[in-house]
Parts: structure tokens; sequence; C-alpha cells
């Protein structure tokens, strides 16, 4: 079964705490995608990944880090300095980060601060 | 600043009738356009892709793309309540970058 999954689909976050999220695909695709989404609101571009060990700052990466080791994986770091979290998290992929084919979504990691 | 335009809504329509969508964008360069529809608490999922001038029918889906307005529209015939979400307009600019729009919510009421 081909996909990206994201995990957990809840995350609940303590004052001061770093949190990661995950994200896995097996589509063997080149580019991978973080999104921050708020109520009401439309996609916010974290970060984003064109191929393994490389990665480039979005419209919003303050409190935020990423890693890509893997082609498979992308994780996102919501550290303490992010005030804000709350948000739902969304992922992405895409064949290819130049060319006509677009972005397909995982299902997302929903965000609370306690 | 390249943009992606959209009338957030939410956008209101009789069961059966045709919902309209409308999306502008800024780069003349843009190449790809896609509509993505955004059930609440859910993730976008692609539902049409255009890359031509012109009309593009999928089922009850029929995107149309003019380049020379920098408009592509989303065209949805004998709407149905599954059909209520938000509408998202995406498009890749000359660096084949995806430039989001904001999302038009539509309610379909029966």
């Amino acid at each position: 079964d081909g996909g990206i999954t994201q995990s957990p689909k809840y995350l609940f976050r303590k004052e001061g705490q770093n949190v990661t999220l995950s994200c896995e695909q097996n589509l063997n695709h080149d580019a991978m995608y973080w999104y921050r989404q708020d109520p009401g609101q439309g996609l916010r571009l974290i970060y984003y990944s064109q191929i393994v060990n490389d990665f480039q700052k979005g419209d919003i990466a303050e409190g935020y880090s990423v890693s890509r080791e893997k082609k498979e994986s992308f994780p996102l770091t919501v550290t303490s300095a992010q005030k804000n979290p709350t948000a739902f998290y969304l992922c992405a992929s895409r064949p290819s980060p130049r060319g006509q084919e677009t972005q397909y979504f995982g299902p997302g990691t929903r965000l609370l601060v306690l | 600043q390249k943009e992606v335009e959209q009338n957030s809504g939410p956008l209101s329509v009789p069961e059966g009738a045709i919902a309209s969508l409308n999306c502008t964008y800024s780069d003349r360069g843009s190449q790809s356009f896609f509509w993505y529809r955004q059930y609440s608490g859910k993730s976008p999922e692609l539902i049409m892709f255009i890359y031509s001038n012109g009309d593009k029918e999928d089922g009850r889906f029929t995107a149309q793309l003019n380049k020379a307005s920098q408009y592509v529209s989303l065209l949805i015939r004998d709407s149905q309540p599954s059909d209520s979400a938000t509408y998202l307009c995406a498009v890749t600019d000359s660096n084949y970058q995806l430039i989001w729009g904001a999302g038009t919510k539509l309610i379909i009421k029966p």
C-alpha cells in the first residue's frame, strides 16, 4: 500500500517541551513538505526538502526544525521557541521538486498545548 | 509576491445546482493548476488538475483554465451534500513551486 503516513494523529505538548511529528512516505518521492493549518485558514509552508540531506525554510520556519536523513522520512520538531503551536500539521510529498506533478498529503497531526 | 486568490466564502448552493469556484493567480509563468477538496478535520485530496487552456471534465467536475486572464475555475454539476467542503486552488509558479490559495468553503443545502 503506497502512501504517506503521519503519526501520531493527536499530540499534546506541555509548556517548554519539544515534540516531534513523524512523516513517512513509500512513494519514492524526492520532495517532501511540512505545512501548518490554523482553523479556517489556508496552508502555510514551514519547511521543505527537495532531496535527501537538504532542506529549506518556508514562510513560517521559526520555532520549528526538520531533518532529511532518509528519502522516506521527514520528521518535524516543534520546539519550545514556537509559542503558539496549536494547529493541524500536514506533511506532503511530490515526485519531483520541479515538474508538473503536484503534492500528495498525509492524514495530518493535530497538535494541542496542555 | 506570487499570489493565488480565492473568495473565502462560504458559497451556498442548493442541492442539484451547479457550484462554481474561482481562482486567480499572479504569475504569468504558471504551468500547472490543481484543485483540492478538504473536508473538515481532514487533509486535502487532489480532485482535478489542468495544464492547458480550455475545459477538462471528470465526472461531475469540470476545470476551466484561461491563461490570458490568469483565471482557473472548478464547476461541480448536480451538487450533492457530500460536496460540502473547502476547495483549495494550487498553482505551480515559473519555478515549479506550488503556491496555494486560502480556499473557498462550499455548502450544499439539501
